[in-house]
């Protein structure tokens, strides 16, 4: 079974920190996936890799960036964190070959003050 | 931008009645995904749906797929507590991402 660990599980920091998120997978999927969840819009992409050092934009990338060295790992910056960006945080790996069946992690729970 | 809308947003009903709940969608699709999520918890998928399927079932699951209508709905049977959960349907074309819906909100009632 595929295997995702998010880390840190909750953070609360405040605005203008740089904050890291780590997402960790135990197998070598090509494809991964950050989220942020909020009340009221479901999951919401924020930008997602097909490779080691290949990463695209998703729906709500602006103030995120991501990056990905190694097939395991899958950062996620927020290079000055703003109060909207408090929220759920989700990584996700695709597990599907021909189709794009997704495996998620727990999440982070993140709150900027 | 959310490609599926779940219908209704929120449902409450007994313990051993089924639950429906459905998503629409806007544009064409390759296949379309429902995933639960309990509360403080990651999504789980559960179903997969291809777009030249109309009917699918696993367990005590249903889904239906209407291309026409470009919606689907999704049939729990014989409820149960560990049914309460929220449910989001997620469209896929011959991409790389899923547009996930907004969710409906189920809630099991003894």
């Amino acid at each position: 079974d595929a295997g995702i660990t998010q880390s840190p599980r909750h953070k609360v920091t405040e605005t203008g920190t740089p904050v890291t998120l780590r997402c960790h997978q135990t197998e070598n999927h090509r494809y991964m996936y950050w989220y942020r969840q909020d009340p009221g819009h479901g999951l919401r992409l924020i930008h997602y890799s097909y490779g080691v050092k290949d990463t695209d934009k998703g729906e709500v990338s602006d103030g995120y960036s991501v990056s990905r060295s190694k097939t395991e790992d899958f950062l996620l910056t927020l290079e000055s964190a703003t109060s909207s960006q408090t929220s759920v945080y989700f990584c996700a790996i695709r597990t599907g070959l021909d189709y794009n069946e997704q495996f998620f992690g727990p999440g982070t729970r993140l709150t900027v003050l | 931008s959310q490609q599926g809308e779940e219908d209704p947003q929120a449902l409450s009903i007994q313990e051993g009645e089924n639950a429906t709940m459905n998503c629409s969608y806007k544009t064409s699709i390759n296949n379309l995904q429902w995933y639960r999520q309990n509360s403080g918890r990651g999504l789980v998928h559960l179903i997969l749906i291809r777009s030249n399927e109309r009917e699918k079932h696993s367990g005590r699951l249903r889904v239906t797929l209407d291309t026409s209508k470009k919606s689907s709905s999704l049939l729990i049977t014989a409820s149960r507590a560990a049914d309460t959960a929220s449910y989001f349907c997620a469209t896929g074309n011959r991409d790389d991402k899923i547009i996930f819906g907004k969710g409906t909100r189920l809630h099991i009632l003894p």
